[in-house]
């Protein structure tokens, strides 16, 4: 079967950067996806990675390590509005290709 | 461009009634999910629609639950009769391709919490 782990919670201070790290095990392993939520709000996308390397989106990358089953995202220059859920969700060939979610980080920001 | 809509926001039944939700995916949309949101877990997929056809519904309790998606557009989700444990946020997804599309980007609409007492 697929497992994602993630930290359950991150604390940052304002402005700082933190990662969020997210391990997967999975077959057929075909792309990872990171979103966030805030509380009582919807998941909205924020990135995908089906190659190895650093995918940047303005204060948002995420990265992927194939190899490693690995992947993080980075958020830079934090803002109070980034605190959030932020959820890694991996879609491979033994979930019958469909999303299969970690448990999401709460990430806490500090002013 | 309007975003995904479902109702009702909220709802709350006694235990052993029916309830029903209702969503309305992104205009051109073809591809539609179901997925069940306990507190502090990530999304569960319940059923994946491309148009009209449920392709993935693994995950679906049949035994009280059932979901439609006619001509393609709107969906419904129903379970019936509604167990305490049933308790959760339903959220609605669409994507404007299926799953060869590439990518993975999902849409969800603000979901709705369905509280079984």
């Amino acid at each position: 079967g697929q497992s994602l782990e993630q930290p359950s919670e991150v604390t940052a201070v304002e402005g700082a950067i933190v990662q969020i790290n997210c391990t997967y095990q999975t077959s057929g392993f075909y792309g990872l996806s990171w979103y966030q939520q805030h509380d009582g709000g919807a998941p909205t996308f924020l990135s995908y990675n089906a190659l190895d390397g650093l995918e940047e989106t303005g204060r948002f990358s995420s990265f992927l390590s194939r190899s490693d089953s690995y992947g993080y995202l980075l958020l830079q220059e934090l803002q109070m509005k980034d605190s959030a859920s932020y959820f890694c969700a991996v879609r491979a060939m033994d979930s019958n290709y469909q999303l299969i979610w970690g448990a999401g980080t709460k990430l806490i920001i500090k002013p | 461009e309007a975003g995904v809509v479902q109702s009702p926001r909220y709802k709350i039944i006694e235990k052993k009634q029916p309830v029903a939700f209702w969503c309305n995916p992104i205009s051109g949309h073809n591809t539609l999910y179901w997925y069940l949101q306990n507190l502090g877990q990530g999304p569960e997929l319940l059923i994946r629609y491309e148009n009209e056809e449920a392709v993935d519904d693994s995950q679906l309790p049949k035994d009280r639950f059932s979901a439609e998606r006619l001509k393609g557009v709107d969906s419904t989700l129903k379970i019936q009769p509604a167990e305490l444990g049933d308790s959760a946020v339903y959220l609605c997804a669409s994507s404007p391709r299926g799953l060869a599309g590439g990518g993975d980007e999902q849409f969800f609409g603000p979901g709705t919490r369905l509280t079984v007492l």
